[in-house]
């Protein structure tokens, strides 16, 4: 079946960096945009932006621009979101999302991974 | 920036109808997206493209969208159903995905 498998929890210090990876399965992984949303504690959902899976070419939302990288690893059918200099603020649940289509208008998110809680403490 | 605005609580007894609405500058004319999420879990499609359901989502779960005002109702409401839902469009202008605040549904 369709799913999405994100690594597990993190627990990183302020300035380090992280690397969280969405292992898609039982589809073509090219065939679909992937989507990163982040949820912070008590908070709702959050778009980080998008990424091209033909292309490679990421989007990046209000926000989400400098220290986010979004990438792929087509033969291993991963995407992977890396954030660098990390803030107590990215403390989140990041969650990777696919959407129903493989370029904008992007349409609805689904499935979704389990979510990878980072947390960034000093 | 596109904005969609929801109720933050809806409360609603067993059996009844919750009705969540999902307010945005005629949101009429864009493709409305829900999603349920329970508590520590990852967020799940109900309806998508206004009032379509995904296989395995229950009649219950229903949408609409018109004017100013996209609405997911649940008919005949569960214990289950307790969660937080969340509306979400593709804003043509910014080229961005948009999701609203969410709503909590409370079964009485």
């Amino acid at each position: 079946q369709v799913q999405l498998v994100q690594s597990g929890s993190e627990l990183k210090k302020t300035g380090a960096s992280v690397k969280v990876s969405c292992k898609a399965s039982g589809y073509t992984f090219t065939g679909y945009a992937m989507n990163w949303v982040r949820q912070a504690p008590g908070q709702g959902l959050e778009w980080m932006g998008w990424i091209n899976t033909n292309t490679g070419n990421p989007t990046y939302a209000q926000g989400f621009t400098g220290r986010f990288v979004f990438s792929l690893d087509t033969s291993v059918s991963t995407a992977y979101l890396q954030i660098s200099s990390l803030k107590a603020e990215d403390t989140a649940v990041y969650y990777c999302a696919r959407d129903r289509r493989v370029v904008p208008p992007l349409l609805w998110f689904d499935p979704w991974g389990q979510g990878t809680l980072v947390t960034v403490s000093s | 920036s596109y904005v969609l605005t929801q109720p933050p609580s809806v409360s609603v007894a067993p059996g009844q109808t919750a009705t969540i609405t999902c307010g945005g500058n005629n949101i009429g004319s864009k493709s409305v997206h829900w999603y349920r999420q329970k508590p520590g879990q990852a967020p799940v499609l109900v309806v998508y493209d206004d009032s379509d359901r995904p296989s395995g989502i229950p009649e219950r779960f229903s949408g609409s969208n018109s004017g100013n005002t996209a609405t997911l109702t649940i008919s005949r409401v569960e214990a289950g159903d307790e969660a937080d839902y969340y509306c979400q469009v593709w804003d043509t202008r910014s080229d961005h995905v948009v999701f609203g605040g969410g709503t909590k549904l409370t079964v009485l």
